[in-house]
């Protein structure tokens, strides 16, 4: 089975930081690769799927690339609704470990 | 309205059973594959089973492999999951899910809000 690693687990940053998680598969996916918001008490949110392609309705600072095994989440300025947990998926079997996004 | 609704949550013993539901609305529901995704008190989503559009394909996680069954049914709009033979680590929020796309090229496009199982004695 295809196993998916977060990188960091957690991080602090501020409203205004860049933000890069990263995301490392196990073997080669090609670009089979999503991400999702979830903060708690909600639905997660779809956004980015196949590594790259920005969900209609998620905001622009958010952005996805790579392919193979290595993949990242970038928030290009972090506002204060991006405090979350964030997940990579592979397919639908795999799900990363997520990344917890705190307030510095 | 687009949304799913679970329900069907609730506090058992190990060993029992439980079935939770899924309301599908706003859509199309015929049309996409469904999945149940959970997440245990303090950890990630973990994918627990999904089935096709048409019913004819059911996949489950090795964690509830033998013990969970998948169902649904397109004329109310429903989807399912029979839990039996329940242990303490099945405690979980489990969410419905839409999939949209191909297996391999697809995500879950739509969540539901979640309905917690919790599984003690």
């Amino acid at each position: 089975d295809i196993q998916m690693t977060q990188s960091p687990s957690s991080l602090s940053a501020s409203v205004g930081d860049r933000v890069t998680i990263s995301c490392r598969a196990s073997q080669t996916i090609s670009t089979s690769l999503n991400w999702y918001q979830h903060k708690p008490g909600k639905a997660p949110k779809l956004l980015i799927y196949v590594a790259s392609n920005l969900q209609s309705g998620v905001p622009s600072r958010f952005s996805g690339s790579g392919s193979g095994t290595d993949f990242t989440l970038t928030i290009s300025s972090l506002q204060p609704e991006d405090f979350a947990t964030y997940y990579c998926q592979h397919s639908y079997r795999a799900f990363g470990g997520g990344t917890k996004v705190e307030i510095k | 309205q687009v949304q799913l609704v679970e329900s069907g949550g609730d506090v058992v013993q190990p060993g029992r059973s439980l079935r939770l539901s899924c309301a599908a609305s706003g859509f199309t529901f015929s049309a996409y594959g469904m999945h149940w995704v959970r997440q245990a008190p303090g950890k990630g989503l973990e994918w627990v089973a999904l089935i096709s559009y048409d019913a004819n394909n059911k996949e489950y996680a090795d964690s509830v492999q033998g013990r969970f069954t998948i169902s649904r049914d397109n004329s109310q709009k429903m989807l399912y999951l029979q839990m039996s033979s329940l242990r303490t680590e099945d405690t979980a929020l489990y969410f419905c899910a839409r999939w949209n796309g191909d297996d391999s090229r697809g995500a879950v496009d739509m969540w539901g809000q979640g309905t917690m199982v919790t599984v003690s004695s």
